[in-house]
C-alpha cells in the first residue's frame, strides 16, 4: 500500500462547528505532516510530527488542533475557524532520514481535503 | 533560512517539445531537493529527489533533474512533452534537520498546446 488516504474529500463547516480531517498511511512511515494550500499557492507547512510526537507547529492558531494517536493515523481537529481558513488541507508521509532521523526522503501526500468555511 | 525560488510563473509548450523548468535554492549545506507535480485539484506527487551522489537523478514520468552546485539550481527537464504533464510544478528543498520540513518554491504552471 504506497498511499496516503484523507477524508472527507470535501468538508464544508460553519465557524461555529467541530469538525475532524482525517488521515492514514500504511507505508510505515514514521513522519506525518499537515499543510495548508490556497489557490494558485505553495503547500504552508502548518504541523510535523515524527514518531508520533508533535516536533514542529509552524504558529499555527489553536483552532488547528493536531492529533497522533498512532503511527498510521494523523488527525486535525477544526473548532471555530474563520472564512479565511478556507483551503485545500494535505496531509503528507515520510521515512524520517538524514543522521537523526530528522529529514525527509520526499513526501507522499494524500489528494486533500477541500475545506470551505461559511 | 533554507528557501526556493522558481523563476518562470508559467510555462507554454508545444506536445513533444522538450521542457525546462528552472529552480534555484538557498541553504547553507548540501539540501535534499525534490520536484512535485499536482494536478488541478489532487495533492502533490513525488516526481524525484536528490540527496547525494550522481547530479543527474532520473524521475518518473520520463522526468530529470540536474544539481548544479555552483549555480544552486536543480533544474527539472523532460525531452518530450505529452499533453498529460499539463500541471502545477513544485520545486522544494528539505533541510537535513528540523524534522524534515520542507519549502516549497511558488510553482511554475505549465500548459501544453497539442
Amino acid at each position: 500500500d504506497t498511499e496516503v488516504t484523507q477524508t472527507p474529500k470535501h468538508l464544508v463547516m460553519g465557524m461555529t462547528n467541530k469538525k475532524s480531517l482525517k488521515c492514514e498511511q500504511h507505508m510505515g512511515h514514521r513522519a506525518m505532516y499537515w499543510y495548508k494550500q490556497k489557490a494558485k499557492k505553495p503547500p504552508e507547512l502548518m504541523f510535523v510530527y515524527s514518531y508520533e510526537k508533535l516536533s514542529i507547529n509552524e504558529s499555527v492558531p489553536s483552532r488547528f488542533s493536531p492529533e497522533c494517536p498512532n503511527s498510521s493515523l494523523l488527525n486535525l481537529h477544526l473548532h471555530a475557524l474563520q472564512p479565511e481558513d478556507s483551503a485545500l488541507y494535505l496531509c503528507a508521509s515520510s521515512q524520517p532520514g538524514g543522521d537523526r532521523g530528522n529529514a525527509n526522503y520526499g513526501y507522499t501526500f494524500g489528494s486533500g481535503t477541500r475545506l470551505t468555511v461559511v | 533560512a533554507q528557501s526556493v525560488t522558481q523563476p518562470d510563473i508559467h510555462i507554454t509548450v508545444s506536445e513533444g517539445a522538450s521542457l525546462e523548468l528552472r529552480c534555484n535554492y538557498s541553504y547553507g549545506a548540501t539540501p535534499y531537493l525534490f520536484w512535485y507535480v499536482q494536478s488541478p485539484g489532487q495533492g502533490l506527487q513525488l516526481l524525484l529527489k536528490y540527496f547525494s551522489g550522481d547530479t543527474l537523478v532520473q524521475g518518473i514520468k520520463g522526468f530529470e533533474a540536474e544539481f548544479k552546485r555552483s549555480q544552486s539550481s536543480f533544474n527539472l527537464r523532460k525531452p518530450s512533452v505529452h499533453w498529460s504533464d499539463a500541471a502545477e510544478y513544485f520545486c522544494a528543498v528539505g533541510a537535513r534537520t528540523n524534522a524534515g520540513k520542507s519549502t516549497f518554491g511558488d510553482g511554475t504552471t505549465l500548459t501544453v498546446k497539442p
